[in-house]
């Protein structure tokens, strides 16, 4: 089974910073990697599919990068609206779904 | 527009099971996959398993298997989950997912129209 991690598990950070998200694979999963943004009693929303691809309606302020087992998402300037849990979601093995642990992104 | 609307909370005692619906609207439901995902309490997501509206065809996570069934009425394009002998770490909210795929060179897959959850607790 394929399994992911993610760095920072948490982090504080200050409107306007930008903020990077790494996730990693147990495998190469080429670029099928997705991003979601969950926030507190919500459910999750889709962010980035195919490891760079922005979901229409996001802001182009989110990014994703990487290939193989290493994938970044970057915000590129903070917004009070970006105060969020963020999880990558593999789908290289679809119909098999595999979620990293979360990165908790709080108010510095 | 699109959505999912899935059915209210539950609550159940230890070995009973439970059944949850998820009821899509917006878009031809015969056309998608329906993925399950769990949230225990202050947790991260979990994968449950997804089913095919179009043909039926199933695949469970593993440490799921030979309780949770997932089935579909195209009738009433509506999704169910089944959860059978629960425990109390079953308590969680379930969510259902629509699973959309494109075509960029090779076919990606994403969950991209989320329900609100229905949330079942599992106790004595």
């Amino acid at each position: 089974d394929i399994q992911m991690t993610q760095s920072p598990s948490s982090l504080s950070a200050s409107v306007g910073d930008r903020v990077t998200i790494t996730c990693r694979a147990s495998q190469s999963i080429s670029s099928y990697l997705n991003w979601y943004q969950q926030k507190p009693g919500k459910a999750p929303k889709l962010l980035i599919y195919a490891a760079s691809s922005l979901q229409s309606g996001v802001p182009s302020r989110f990014s994703g990068s990487g290939s193989g087992t290493d994938f970044t998402l970057t915000i590129s300037s903070l917004q009070p609206e970006d105060f969020a849990t963020y999880y990558c979601q593999q789908s290289y093995s679809t119909p098999i779904f595999t979620f990293g642990p979360g990165t908790k992104v709080d108010i510095k | 527009q699109v959505q999912l609307v899935q059915s209210g909370a539950e609550v159940k005692k230890p070995g009973a099971s439970v059944k949850v619906s998820c009821k899509a609207s917006g878009y031809t439901f015969t056309s998608y996959g329906i993925s399950w995902v769990r949230q225990a309490p202050g947790q991260g997501l979990e994968w449950m398993g997804w089913i095919s509206a179009y043909n039926g065809n199933t695949n469970y996570a593993q440490k799921l298997q030979g309780r949770v069934t997932m089935t579909t009425d195209t009738s009433t394009s509506t999704a169910y989950m089944e959860l059978r002998s629960l425990r109390s770490d079953d308590t969680a909210v379930y969510y259902c997912a629509r699973v959309s795929g494109v075509v960029i060179i090779n076919y990606y897959y994403y969950m991209d129209v989320w329900g609100k959850g229905t949330t079942v607790t599992v106790s004595s």
